[in-house]
């Protein structure tokens, strides 16, 4: 799998946008980009996937650059609730299912 | 749905002393993966399976079996264990993801264990 690189902290302000960025400079034309986070001691839990369009869900939008080569994960009006750690992923197809973390962004929410 | 049940939640262990971490999923998901995650640290994965009776390791799989005979369940089994086996270790369960297909994965809620 494609080497994603986060910055290992970001601080938000309640009610506004948090913009996570993700590099991924040797992602390939068939990998996926993933989001999942990580609420204090609960398991990760998905967020929203993209090749290659950006895409939004009900949770966040995925902005994927022309080249891939970074993205960002965008949650429109921050919540105290969305204090976690944020993994982002690069999925190989041939790595079937598996998904490989790093170590992620934690992002605190302050009111 | 109940989604992906673990079992038992907390388990404090002595060296030596071995045990099964149950995980179990109701959504007949082909994918189940366990991980381990370290204090501070990312998930790293053990073993995985694509379906009952194939199963594969990961990226830490020394110290750990695992098996699948049903769909719904996949055990981890601790044979000796030791204090650097000490963590929270996460079952997952997914739709196998095929050419063109991407899939989410759905995770437990966590065992935490504890060696000493």
């Amino acid at each position: 799998d494609a080497k994603t690189t986060q910055p290992p902290s970001m601080d938000c302000a309640e009610g506004r946008a948090a913009n996570l960025p993700c590099n991924h400079s040797t992602i390939s034309g068939n990998e996926y980009v993933y989001w999942y986070r990580q609420i204090h001691s609960q398991g990760p839990q998905y967020i929203i996937h993209g090749l290659k369009n950006n895409e939004t869900n009900e949770m966040a939008s995925l902005i994927i650059t022309e080249d891939r080569k970074s993205s960002t994960l965008i949650l429109p009006h921050a919540t105290l609730r969305d204090t976690a750690v944020y993994y982002c992923i690069v999925r190989e197809p041939r790595s079937g299912s598996r998904l490989t973390f790093g170590e992620g962004t934690q992002l605190t929410v302050n009111p | 749905n109940a989604g992906v049940t673990q079992t038992p939640k907390f388990q404090v262990l002595k060296t030596g002393q071995s045990m099964t971490l149950q995980c179990a999923q109701d959504m007949n998901h082909e994918y189940m993966s366990w991980y381990r995650q370290d204090p501070g640290m990312g998930l790293r994965l053990i073993h995985y399976s694509v379906g009952a009776g194939i199963t594969d390791q990961g990226e830490v799989p020394n110290g750990y079996n695992v098996s699948r005979s049903t769909t719904e369940d996949f055990p981890l089994r601790l044979l000796s264990a030791a204090p650097s086996q000490t963590s929270v270790y996460f079952c997952a369960s997914s739709l196998l993801v095929g050419q063109g297909s991407s899939y989410e994965q759905y995770f437990g809620p966590g065992t935490r264990l504890t060696v000493t």
